[in-house]
């Protein structure tokens, strides 16, 4: 089993709809949460990260973090075409060098 | 901002050439990793380093081999290339939470 789960979909979904992205992970001793963005032929871009459990907003963009169900969700809201691209969840535990551990990723696409 | 710059973004190379990937960061961070993506599997980790001559194996070291002699580069060796190892790599330095990813560099192995 792999320590974190993220359906690698495709994604499709007209503009202005909310995206649910999740991700489940099996290891207990993670203490931060992050999802990263990624465009076609681009490195990963980190878009938020959150540290133990709770929300955390950043404009049209939500992350959840439940350390109790061990499961992690993005939310896209008014979603637009430029937010497609490939969402990865990624964690890590807090002793440094706090390795980041990463979902597969999701491949979104907002249609106009 | 930071930067973290990869030597190349396309690379081919023949089976069995001896391969280095080259890796330099501008914001002193102390933790470097290189990672290899492909689809389906997401990124894995294949090295990290977080010190100067400071090495650690990630989670797919076999067929690789990494140098960092300087903090802000860290270099990821092929010994001897091999199909498998055709993918896209990619190289990330660290402080607290934050990654900084390189461009990547796809490399296939003919």
């Amino acid at each position: 089993q792999k320590e974190v789960e993220q359906d690698p979909g495709p994604l499709s979904v007209p503009e202005g709809a909310i995206v649910s992205l999740n991700c489940t992970y099996s290891n207990s001793a993670f203490q931060y949460f992050m999802w990263y963005r990624q465009y076609s032929r681009k490195g990963p871009e980190l878009l938020m990260y959150t540290y133990s459990s709770g929300n955390k907003e950043d404009g049209r963009f939500t992350a959840q973090v439940d350390k109790s169900s061990k499961y992690i969700s993005l939310f896209i809201r008014d979603s637009q075409p430029s937010d497609s691209a490939t969402y990865l969840c990624a964690m890590s535990e807090v002793p440094p060098p706090q390795k980041l551990v990463f979902g597969q990723g999701t491949r979104l696409t907002i249609n106009p | 901002d930071v930067k973290v710059t990869q030597s190349s973004r396309y690379l081919v190379k023949r089976t069995g050439e001896k391969v280095f990937l080259e890796c330099v960061q501008d914001m002193d961070h102390e933790n470097m990793f290189w990672y290899r993506q492909d689809p389906g599997l997401g990124l894995r980790l294949i090295y990290f380093s977080y010190d100067v001559k400071m090495k650690e194996k990630g989670d797919i070291p076999e067929g690789y081999s990494v140098s960092r002699e300087k903090k802000e580069r860290f270099s990821l060796i092929l010994e001897s290339a091999s199909t498998n190892q055709t993918s896209m790599y990619l190289c990330a330095s660290k402080m607290n939470t934050e990654a900084f990813f390189g461009q990547g560099t796809r490399l296939t192995v003919v």
